[in-house]
C-alpha cells in the first residue's frame, strides 16, 4: 500500500540552528499539506500546495519558516532559526484533490533545546 | 467560513460500552466528511469517510452517517475495547481544497 514518506522521524536541534524536514507524498497526489501538531492538540495547517503552487500559507510564520515543492512532487519544510516553541510533531499529508481524504506520514518529532 | 465542532473530551467508558462522539459541521455546498484516529505516539489514520448525504462510513466496528439535515457526522461503536483508546478527529473537505479539522476528542476505555 502506498504511503506518505517523511524524514527524519526524530530531530533534536539547538535553538537558533536551521532544520529541514522532507516529505514524499503518495504518487499522483496533487495536494500536499504540512501540519504542526502540539501534544494533546489538533493539527494546525502550516502550508498547503496544489501541485507546485502554494494555495494556503496564512498560518506559516514566514519570518522563520519556508516550504517548497519545486517539481510538484516531494516537499521540504525549513525552519531557520529554530526556537524553543517550535518543538512539536510536524506532519505531512497528501490527497488526490477536491473532496478526498488526506493520507498522513508518520511525522517528524522536533525537539528544540 | 467552514468549521467542524466536536464534543469535548476526554470521554471515559468501560470496555464493551456503547460509544458516541458527536460531530457537527458548517459548510457551504456538499463537503466530504471524515473521521481520523490518532493512537499515542503515532500519526493520523483515516478511520472512515462519507462523501454524500445519507452515506454511512464504517470500519473496525465504527460507523458514522452523513446527516445533511442536521449537519452532523456522529461516530458510533456498539462495544468498545481498551485498544480503541485514542484521540478521534472529525474533519471535512470542501470545494476550496481545504481540510477543516475538529479539535479532537480523547477516548479512554477502562478494562
Amino acid at each position: 500500500e502506498a504511503e506518505v514518506a517523511q524524514s527524519p522521524r526524530y530531530k533534536i536541534t539547538e535553538k537558533s540552528q536551521a532544520v529541514a524536514f522532507w516529505c514524499d507524498p503518495i504518487s499522483g497526489h496533487a495536494t500536499l499539506y504540512w501540519y504542526r501538531q502540539i501534544l494533546g492538540q489538533g493539527p494546525e495547517l502550516l502550508v498547503q500546495f496544489q501541485d507546485e503552487s502554494v494555495v494556503d500559507d496564512s498560518q506559516l510564520p514566514k519570518d522563520r519558516f519556508s516550504a517548497e515543492r519545486l517539481k510538484g512532487v516531494d516537499s521540504t519544510l525549513k525552519i531557520q532559526p529554530a526556537e524553543l516553541g517550535d518543538s512539536a510533531m510536524y506532519l505531512c499529508a497528501s490527497s488526490l484533490g477536491l473532496f478526498t481524504e488526506a493520507f498522513f506520514g508518520q511525522g517528524t518529532r522536533l525537539t528544540v533545546v | 467560513g467552514n468549521s467542524v465542532t466536536q464534543m469535548e473530551g476526554p470521554v471515559t467508558l468501560s470496555e464493551e460500552a456503547f460509544l458516541t462522539i458527536n460531530c457537527t459541521y458548517t459548510a457551504t455546498g456538499y463537503p466530504s466528511l471524515f473521521w481520523y484516529v490518532q493512537y499515542p505516539g503515532e500519526g493520523l489514520q483515516l478511520l472512515l469517510k462519507a462523501t454524500k448525504a445519507d452515506d454511512k462510513g464504517s470500519n473496525k466496528g465504527f460507523e458514522a452517517t452523513y446527516r445533511k439535515e442536521t449537519t452532523s457526522f456522529h461516530l458510533e461503536k456498539g462495544s468498545v475495547q481498551v485498544s480503541d483508546s485514542a484521540v478521534y478527529f472529525c474533519a471535512l473537505s470542501d470545494s476550496n481544497y481545504q481540510l477543516i479539522w475538529g479539535a479532537g476528542t480523547k477516548l479512554i476505555i477502562k478494562p
